[in-house]
């Protein structure tokens, strides 16, 4: 069975400052790591998926995120943050070889102060 | 692409009636999924469904819950008897079939549930 643990609910950043949120996972098989973001009264919108390959993935609205296998880890960057990134951010993993359900983190909150 | 469509939006109803909910997934997408998203939670996965058949269900989705996918595009979600417990966020998400690779999973903006 997978799980997924994102280490801080909530992240205060002022705007234009960088920003990490991170994400721990773990599982005894090959997985599919996602971040997603969800505005508020909204569903989930994709930002990023490590599926193999290379370890910095970029994604939509200037986030990164890593996959550091051997620290189980895939935590989310932004060099430089707007008002408009204040959103629940949450880090997923989904089994690589069904690649079916997604199991999600708790979320983070973003919130952006100017 | 219209992208995934729940409706309602949102559902208020009392104690112990039966609720239905509708998504309308991607039109080229086989499958289909529900998770439910409780206050301050990640969404929960429930079940899914390949084209009609229904692969996989969750401990969660008690013998109240009923999904079904009749034709392989639209499902609907059924909850007898409702319980205070199942106030939740109700989401649906669709994608392509996982051949290698899978499609993400496109979600819709959900269906709030309310229980009086």
């Amino acid at each position: 069975a997978q799980s997924v643990t994102q280490l801080d609910s909530q992240v205060p950043v002022f705007e234009e400052a960088p920003v990490e949120l991170r994400c721990n996972y773990s599982s005894s098989v090959s997985v599919y790591l996602f971040w997603y973001v969800q505005y508020p009264n909204q569903g989930l919108q994709l930002l990023l998926k490590y599926l193999s390959g290379s370890t910095l993935v970029k994604g939509i609205n200037g986030f990164e995120a890593e996959f550091n296998k051997s620290q189980t880890s895939f935590h989310l960057r932004k060099p430089s943050v707007h008002i408009s990134d204040t959103a629940e951010y949450f880090c997923a993993v989904s089994e690589a070889s069904s690649a079916s359900k997604i199991i999600f983190g708790s979320g983070t909150r973003l919130s952006i102060r100017p | 692409d219209t992208g995934v469509s729940q409706d309602p939006r949102h559902k208020i109803t009392k104690r112990g009636q039966n609720v239905t909910f509708r998504c309308d997934p991607i039109s080229e997408h086989n499958r289909l999924y529900w998770y439910r998203q409780t206050l301050g939670q990640g969404p929960e996965f429930l079940t899914y469904f390949q084209n009609e058949a229904q692969l996989e269900k969750s401990r969660l989705l008690s013998d109240r819950f009923s999904a079904e996918r009749p034709k392989g595009s639209f499902s609907t979600l059924e909850i007898q008897r409702t319980e205070q417990g199942d106030s939740a966020m109700y989401l649906c998400a669709s994608s392509p079939s996982a051949i290698g690779a899978p499609g993400p999973q496109h979600f819709g903006d959900g269906t709030r549930l309310s229980i009086l």
